[in-house]
C-alpha cells in the first residue's frame, strides 16, 4: 500500500467547465501517474511525473494538463471539460521497477 | 496501435482449474511485464511481474510465463478461486524520463464459477 488517495472520488459537471482532480500520496515516492480507464480500452497513461515539476505527456494528454509542486501531490486538471472526458480517472505511483500502486479511482460525468 | 494486446475480452472458469489469461506484446523495446487484477469500484492492484531476461515468475497460485521470440505472455491461476473473479490487465514497461512507464493492455474479465 503506497497511501493514494484521490479526490473528488465523484464529480458531475457540464460541458466547458473546469475540473481539478487531486492526487495525495503518504510516502515520497517519485515517480506519479494518471490513467484513465474507459470501457473497450483499459487504462490508458494521461500525464506522468518523475519529480517535482518534472512532467511528461502521456498517450492521450490532450485536453489535459498536470503539476508537482510537491512531491506528495499531483494535480489533474481538465480546464474546458468536454463529454469526452467523462471516464474513471486513477492516479498512481510507484517504484523505478515499473510496479504502480493505484488510487482507488475518481469517476468524473461530463454533462 | 496498440502495444499491449489482450485479445480474449472475456474467460469463464470451473473453481478448481486453471485459468489462462494471455497477453502479446509488439514493442520488443519492454523491460518489464507486469499483471494487475482489479475489481470493481477499486483501483488496480499489482499482482505478479516478470523481468524481460527470464521466462517464468511464480507467487503461490499466480504463474507468469514469458515467451520473448513470440512476444507473448500468459498468466496461470492454480487453482482458480471465485475470489479470482476479476479484470486482468496485462502491462509493459519501458524506461523514459528516469522511470519506468507501464502500458497496459484492455483487460480480460475472469469470472470463476463455484
Amino acid at each position: 500500500d503506497a497511501g493514494i488517495t484521490q479526490s473528488p472520488r465523484h464529480k458531475v459537471t457540464e460541458t466547458g467547465t473546469p475540473v481539478t482532480l487531486r492526487c495525495h500520496q503518504t510516502e515520497n515516492h517519485r515517480y506519479m501517474y494518471w490513467y484513465r480507464q474507459d470501457p473497450g480500452h483499459g487504462l490508458r497513461l494521461i500525464h506522468y511525473s518523475y519529480g517535482v515539476k518534472d512532467t511528461d505527456k502521456g498517450e492521450v494528454s490532450d485536453g489535459y494538463s498536470v503539476s508537482r509542486s510537491k512531491t506528495e501531490d499531483f494535480l489533474l486538471t481538465l480546464e474546458s471539460a468536454t463529454s469526452s472526458q467523462t471516464s474513471v480517472y486513477f492516479c498512481a505511483n510507484g517504484r523505478n521497477t515499473g510496479e504502480l500502486f493505484f488510487g482507488e479511482g475518481s469517476r468524473l460525468t461530463v454533462l | 496501435d496498440q502495444q499491449v494486446k489482450q485479445n480474449s475480452p472475456s474467460l469463464s472458469v470451473q473453481e478448481g482449474r486453471i485459468s489462462i489469461l494471455n497477453c502479446d506484446y509488439t514493442n520488443s523495446m519492454f523491460d518489464y511485464f507486469l499483471w494487475y487484477k482489479k475489481y470493481p469500484a477499486e483501483g488496480p492492484t499489482f499482482l505478479i511481474s516478470i523481468s524481460s531476461i527470464k521466462d517464468k515468475n511464480e507467487d503461490g497460485r499466480f504463474t507468469v510465463f514469458l515467451n520473448k521470440s513470440a512476444k507473448h505472455l500468459s498468466l496461470h491461476i492454480v487453482p482458480s478461486q471465485p475470489g479470482d473473479s476479476a479484470v486482468y490487465f496485462c502491462a509493459g514497461t519501458i524506461k523514459g524520463g528516469g522511470s519506468y512507464i507501464p502500458t497496459f493492455g484492455r483487460g480480460t474479465s475472469l469470472i470463476v464459477h463455484p
